[in-house]
């Protein structure tokens, strides 16, 4: 049964610092993807990451996947108050998309 | 274009009733996938559909269940409520294999 693992569970960061969200996986994977959860809303999907090696970058977030390690990561530059938010990783394996127990990040000015 | 709809937004409902809950997803896709989203448990896959078929179903009880029409609009019943089913529940829907899922607003579910 896959499981994802994600850490940290919670992060206050400064405005302006960076820092790392990983996540660990116990199987094989088809496909990682990452999303944020503001409190009260629904999900909206920041990534997908389909193969080995794939990096892929918006604004202030990048994500990485390395699938030798089953490790996926999200790097956050120069954190911004509007990141502030939880972030989920979920690995997709037989249609289904397993979560990770989500990263509540603050950002503190 | 629209995003995936869900409906109602809110329900309460007491213990024993069973209730219904509904999603539309985005115009041409014909993956909906459901998940039930708590603060013990986070998030948990419920079922996933492509053009009416149940390809894959977590570990909920048969008291879940759900189905797709041939419009690939999607339902969700769970019947004899028990406190415990008090979550989120969340639709999602892609285009095809490699895609993004797009989740709707939720379904926020209350057992009295």
């Amino acid at each position: 049964e896959l499981k994802v693992e994600q850490n940290p569970l919670f992060l206050s960061m400064q405005e302006g610092k960076n820092y790392t969200i990983y996540c660990n996986y116990s199987t094989t994977s088809d496909r990682l993807y990452w999303y944020r959860q503001d409190p009260g809303k629904s999900l909206e999907s920041l990534f997908v990451l389909l193969s080995n090696g794939a990096v892929k970058q918006e604004g202030r977030l990048m994500a990485s996947l390395d699938t030798k390690a089953r490790l996926s990561t999200l790097h956050i530059t120069a954190a911004v108050h509007d990141l502030s938010a939880t972030y989920f990783c979920a690995a997709y394996l037989n249609e289904k998309l397993t979560f990770g127990t989500g990263t509540r990040l603050t950002i503190i000015p | 274009k629209a995003g995936v709809t869900q409906t109602p937004r809110y329900l309460i409902k007491t213990r024993g009733q069973q209730v219904t809950l509904s999603c539309s997803p985005i115009s041409g896709h014909r993956s909906v996938s459901w998940y039930q989203q708590t603060p013990g448990q986070g998030l948990q896959f419920l079922f996933e559909y492509f053009s009416e078929t149940q390809r894959n179903k977590g570990n909920f009880p048969g008291r879940f269940s759900g189905r797709q029409f041939s419009n690939s609009r999607s339902e969700m019943n769970v019947s004899t409520l028990e406190l415990g089913d008090s979550a989120l529940y969340l639709c999602a829907s892609s285009w095809a294999e490699n895609e993004k899922l797009f989740f709707g607003s939720g379904t926020q579910l209350s057992v009295l």
